[in-house]
């Protein structure tokens, strides 16, 4: 069956630092992948997603690419804020199964100033 | 617009009582979803309607568990014989469908069986 792995948190960096959240998946045929973020108080929301093989997708200065070799959907930054503090759960579906989203443990994030 | 509604926001019950959830989707979203997301990880499937009937079930935990769509836009998430294992928070997404298509969530229903 699918399933998704990610590194466990909590992270914690300063701002302005780089960010990287690794991703791999187990996953038949040709899943899609998705970041969702969860902030504070709030619910899940679509944070990027990429739907095939080297697609990049891009959303907030967050990017992520999907990676077939290496079954990999690793989440960057290139400079954090406070703002961006969070938990992210990468996550995949696959259209001929109905769409529905396997995802992972999650991770948090804090970003000190 | 509107997005996911889902009540009540938090449910406290005894353990053994029957419980109903409920998901409000957006309108024109033909697939709906439920979720379970305990403390501390994922959320994790429970069921799948593509319009008015269930297309996969396979998540529900047991067959205290059950959910319906019967006009094909709001559900209800059922649960019998609550238990203290049943806490967490349920969530329900709605979708048009569609390869790699986006769920919107809803705020979830905190659900605390004592």
């Amino acid at each position: 069956g699918n399933s998704v792995t990610q590194m466990e948190g909590p992270v914690t960096l300063s701002e302005e630092a780089f960010l990287t959240i690794n991703c791999t998946y187990t996953a038949t045929g040709y899943p899609s992948l998705f970041w969702y973020v969860q902030y504070p108080g709030e619910g899940l929301q679509l944070l990027l997603k990429a739907t095939k093989a080297d697609d990049k997708g891009s959303n907030k200065g967050f990017e992520a690419t999907y990676r077939k070799e290496t079954t990999s959907f690793h989440l960057e930054k290139g400079s954090v804020q406070v703002s961006d503090s969070a938990v992210y759960f990468c996550a995949l579906s696959s259209y001929n199964a109905g769409n529905m989203l396997t995802f992972g443990g999650g991770t948090r994030l804090m970003v000190k100033p | 617009g509107a997005g996911v509604s889902q009540t009540p926001s938090n449910k406290v019950t005894e353990k053994g009582k029957y419980v109903e959830l409920r998901c409000d989707p957006i309108s024109g979203h033909t697939a709906l979803y439920w979720y379970r997301q305990s403390l501390g990880q994922g959320p994790e499937f429970l069921i799948y309607f593509q319009g008015t009937g269930a297309a996969d079930d396979s998540g529900l935990p047991n067959d205290r568990f059950f959910a319906v769509r019967p006009e094909g836009s709001v559900s209800t998430l059922k649960i019998q014989r609550t238990e203290r294992g049943d806490s967490a928070v349920y969530l329900c997404a709605s979708s048009l469908g569609g390869r790699g298509a986006e769920q919107y969530f809803g705020p979830g229903t905190r659900l605390t069986v004592t």
